[in-house]
């Protein structure tokens, strides 16, 4: 099984600031790699796919980048509704999320 | 616009089989390179993947726990039905069923259903 693993675990940042979320994986799993929102009490939303790629209606603030077994989510400039839980997930053998980072409010 | 939608008991005991339906609408179960998974997330905890039915009725579970699973799809009634059995209180969980598109990711989630395992 493909472990992911997060870090860090919580980033407290303030609004405007930049936050950059890490997800490595244990192989790689090439670009097979996608990153989700979750809000309390919502369901996860798709933000990234293929490692790099926006999802429909996703803020161009969201990006994603790494191939291989290295990631990294970006959010250049911190707004209200991004404080939350991001997960990772590949797709390359079978299906694993990392155990997520919560991005909370400083 | 697809939808999503869970449904099922809210609290089952230990021991017992529990059965799930993801009913959906926005797309069908027969086009080419679609298919429907199934995720929980226990209270506070992470993500989990657990299945997924393809639209040729190919099936894949989650590993640690296939020998408890069971996916299957009813296309002419847009839904896809999870049993899991040998129930534990360490199956409470939400459990979510999503799209899987073209594309490979699941896209959109249900809303989930909170399912709770205790006598």
């Amino acid at each position: 099984e493909i472990v992911l693993t997060q870090s860090p675990a919580t980033l407290s940042l303030s609004p405007g600031e930049r936050a950059a979320l890490s997800c490595r994986a244990s192989q790689s799993v090439s670009s097979y790699l996608a990153w989700y929102q979750q809000k309390p009490g919502q369901a996860p939303r798709l933000l990234i796919s293929d490692a790099s790629n926006r999802a429909t209606g996703i803020p161009a603030r969201f990006s994603g980048s790494g191939s291989g077994t290295d990631f990294t989510l970006t959010i250049s400039s911190l707004e209200p509704e991004d404080f939350a839980v991001y997960y990772c997930q590949q797709r390359s053998i079978s299906w694993t999320f990392g155990q997520g980072t919560k991005v909370e409010i400083k | 616009q697809i939808t999503l939608k869970e449904s099922g008991p809210t609290l089952v005991k230990p021991t017992q089989t529990l059965t799930l339906t993801c009913t959906f609408s926005g797309f069908s179960l027969s086009t080419s390179g679609v298919g429907v998974g199934w995720i929980r997330q226990p209270p506070g905890k992470a993500l989990e993947w657990l299945a997924l039915i393809y639209w040729n009725d190919d099936k894949r579970y989650s590993p640690s726990l296939k020998s408890r699973l069971t996916i299957t799809k009813d296309t002419s009634k847009n839904q896809v039905v999870l049993t899991v059995t040998s129930l534990d209180p360490v199956d409470t969980a939400t459990y979510y069923c999503a799209h899987r598109g073209r594309g490979g990711w699941f896209d959109p989630w249900g809303q989930g259903t909170l399912v709770t395992v205790s006598s």
